[in-house]
């Protein structure tokens, strides 16, 4: 399957800085979806996005297909931003590969 | 509202047991995966079907199975043969093909007593 490598694994911020998430993966894919896991569990997709760039409020992602990454910005961090962020590729539109994840504090 | 319900949250199995998580999505997708989470790590496939009557593998299918008889259905067994089934398992839907994401349910934490 497909190698997906995010960085760097953890991350701790002070209220309001910004952030810089990547998503390295080993082969050309159609999908690609950003997720956030809060700390009960729950998986909230952010973006999908397997080329070009997005936004939500102070959430952005850019997709680089032909270079095989992904990042995801996250400006003015909030503590409840805290949590795992995933990025999860897959070739096709029925199988997804998930990274291990950036577990990212934000501390008041 | 449409959405991924699944049953239950909490669950605690013996020894040589074999228990049912349950999910359930009204979101009309084809498609419905299995997936298991174990701390600090990222999710892995244990199922998927694209179709009623039709699942395939994913990449950590022992010790597991799955029945899709109704499109909104698609139940996990862990059996006995699953040494270490202590996880927090989460069950996704999609419409199966390129430009549509995956929905995931709440999850169901499974535990050995």
């Amino acid at each position: 399957g497909i190698q997906v490598e995010q960085s760097p694994p953890d991350l701790i911020l002070q209220e309001g800085a910004n952030s810089t998430l990547r998503c390295n993966f080993s082969d050309s894919v159609n999908n690609l979806q950003w997720f956030h896991q809060n700390p009960w569990g729950q998986l909230i997709n952010l973006f999908y996005i397997p080329s070009g760039t997005k936004q939500n409020g102070r959430l952005s992602a850019t997709t680089v297909a032909t270079e095989r990454y992904s990042l995801l910005y996250i400006s003015s961090s909030q503590t409840t931003d805290s949590g795992v962020y995933f990025c999860a590729v897959g070739p096709t539109g029925n199988q997804f590969y998930f990274g291990t994840g950036t577990s990212l504090t934000v501390i008041p | 509202d449409g959405g991924i319900t699944q049953s239950p949250k909490y669950l605690f199995r013996k020894e040589g047991q074999n228990v049912t998580l349950s999910c359930e999505q009204n979101l009309n997708h084809d498609a419905m995966y299995w997936y298991r989470q174990d701390p600090g790590q990222g999710l892995r496939l244990i199922y998927y079907s694209q179709i009623v009557n039709d699942f395939q593998k994913g990449d950590i299918a022992e010790g597991y199975s799955v029945s899709r008889e109704k499109k909104e259905s698609f139940p996990l067994t862990v059996t006995s043969a699953q040494k270490n089934p202590t996880a927090f398992y989460l069950c996704a839907s999609s419409i199966p093909r390129d430009g549509q994401p995956q929905h995931f349910g709440d999850g169901t934490r499974l535990s050995i007593l």
